[in-house]
């Protein structure tokens, strides 16, 4: 099984401030015939089911703000949110399908400084 | 609009089984794979199978080989899962969702259900 791992488990970030968050896979999820990374980051609020954030590792889903980027590739990747909102307060998921069984990362708790 | 309603929380004891529902709405439910995902009480999300809407293919962890199945019914545009020999830590909130993709059940999961929580205690 691939293992996902983030970093760091939590992060307090000041509003308008940049809130970085890492994501490493035990193997690549990078499929070579078509080039696309099978990586997705999805944000989790209290009570609420996941929502997708990013798809590809890099695609931000309709309706994202593009204050939400993803970057990366092969094992290593990175969720950014470019200027902090008080909406952004969750725990972020990064999430591997590339194969069975598809495996979640523990998860990132991003709040307010 | 597309979601995904699932059945209400359960109690059940251990040794016991639970089957949940999944119903589709606002998109063609034979043409979307449906996934469920697990996450208990401070633990990761844990991904537990698929079923091909449309052939009724399905795939699954091998944590949970024997025990979980997952079966449709396209004239209710509901999927189900049922686990069973249930213990302690099944205890858990599981959703089902949908893949991103029509054509790909290999892809990200974008339409998710509110959950189902399912407690298991003696």
């Amino acid at each position: 099984d691939i293992v996902m791992t983030q970093s760091p488990d939590s992060l307090a970030v000041s509003l308008g401030e940049r809130a970085t968050i890492n994501c490493k896979s035990s193997q690549s999820v990078l499929y070579s015939s078509n080039n696309k990374n099978y990586l997705a980051w999805y944000q989790q609020k209290p009570g609420q089911p996941p929502k997708l954030l990013i798809y590809w590792a890099s695609t931000r889903e309709s309706g994202v703000p593009d204050r939400f980027s993803g970057s990366g590739s092969g094992t290593d990747f990175t969720l950014t949110i470019s200027s902090l909102q008080a909406e952004d307060v969750a725990v972020y998921h990064c999430q591997q399908h590339f194969s069975i069984p598809f495996t979640f990362g523990p998860g990132t708790k991003v709040d307010i400084k | 609009q597309v979601q995904l309603v699932q059945s209400g929380a359960e109690v059940k004891k251990p040794g016991a089984s639970v089957k949940v529902s999944c119903k589709a709405s606002g998109y063609t439910f034979a043409t979307y794979t449906i996934h469920w995902v697990r996450q208990a009480p401070g633990q990761r999300l844990e991904w537990m199978g698929w079923i091909n809407a449309g052939n009724g293919d399905t795939k699954y962890s091998g944590v949970f080989q024997g025990r979980v199945t997952i079966t449709r019914d396209t004239s209710a545009s509901t999927a189900y899962m049922e686990l069973n020999s249930l213990r302690s830590e099944d205890t858990a909130l599981y959703y089902c969702a949908r893949t991103h993709s029509s054509s790909n059940s290999y892809t990200s999961l974008d339409i998710w259900g509110r959950g189902t929580m399912v407690s298991v205690t003696s």
